[in-house]
């Protein structure tokens, strides 16, 4: 079956950057893109971006670039997002999830708590 | 980027009852919408695509409609189970948009 695992939970100061993990498994990580997305209890849920699996392509969101950045390992199925110079207002709940604008987010990640603060 | 107006915020209704959930884009999709259901701890989980294409395994009480910039969720004979939040996203231009949630509750 399908799954996406992320990794655990992050705390940071700020200023620090952190890489995010999402490992595919059950699919051919190739054929779907991979979306990357931000949940805060203000702000709901923001779309960061995505990344073509294949070729390693990104399309990212004006609001995050800069921020984020999105990266595969096709060898390994993983992808990953490395969040730069950390605010208090990047802490959140961070998604991954398969698919993009044609094909919609049937699958996604369990999720991973980024807390920043000093 | 393409603003989702989803309403109500917040909805309370009991057992057995039908609900719709609406959402508003700010031009028109083209019927690229999605909705999701999210439970509290959990990923979101998508219910509905292409506007009114039920997603595998989700229970055939729950149905989308709209085009345009007009949408809807339609939860019908409501289950203690539908006790969620619910989204919007568009999915017919980047960045994929999504709307505020409705968080839906047992009276």
């Amino acid at each position: 079956q399908v799954q996406l695992q992320q990794s655990g939970a992050e705390l940071a100061k700020p200023g620090s950057s952190v890489k995010i993990s999402c490992k595919a498994s059950g699919y051919t990580f190739t054929s779907y893109y991979i979306s990357w997305i931000k949940q805060t209890t203000g702000q709901g849920l923001e779309y960061i971006g995505y990344i073509n699996t294949g070729s390693g392509g990104t399309n990212y969101n004006e609001k995050f670039k800069g921020k984020a950045t999105l990266t595969v390992d096709k060898s390994s199925s993983t992808a990953f997002m490395q969040l730069s110079s950390l605010t208090p207002d990047d802490s959140a709940v961070y998604y991954c999830a398969r698919g993009t604008g044609y094909n919609p987010l049937a699958y996604w990640g369990q999720g991973t708590l980024v807390t920043v603060s000093s | 980027d393409i603003q989702m107006t989803q309403s109500p915020a917040s909805l309370s209704a009991s057992l057995g009852e039908t609900v719709t959930i609406e959402c508003l884009a700010s031009e028109d999709i083209y019927s690229n919408l999605a909705w999701y259901q999210q439970k509290p701890g959990k990923s979101p989980q998508l219910l509905i695509y292409y506007a009114n294409s039920l997603n595998d395994g989700v229970p055939s009480r729950f149905s989308g409609s709209g085009s345009g910039t007009q949408y809807s969720l339609k939860i019908n004979s409501l289950q203690s189970e539908d006790v969620s939040i619910y989204f919007c996203q568009q999915n017919y231009d980047s960045p994929y948009t999504f709307g505020a949630g409705t968080k839906l509750e047992l009276k």
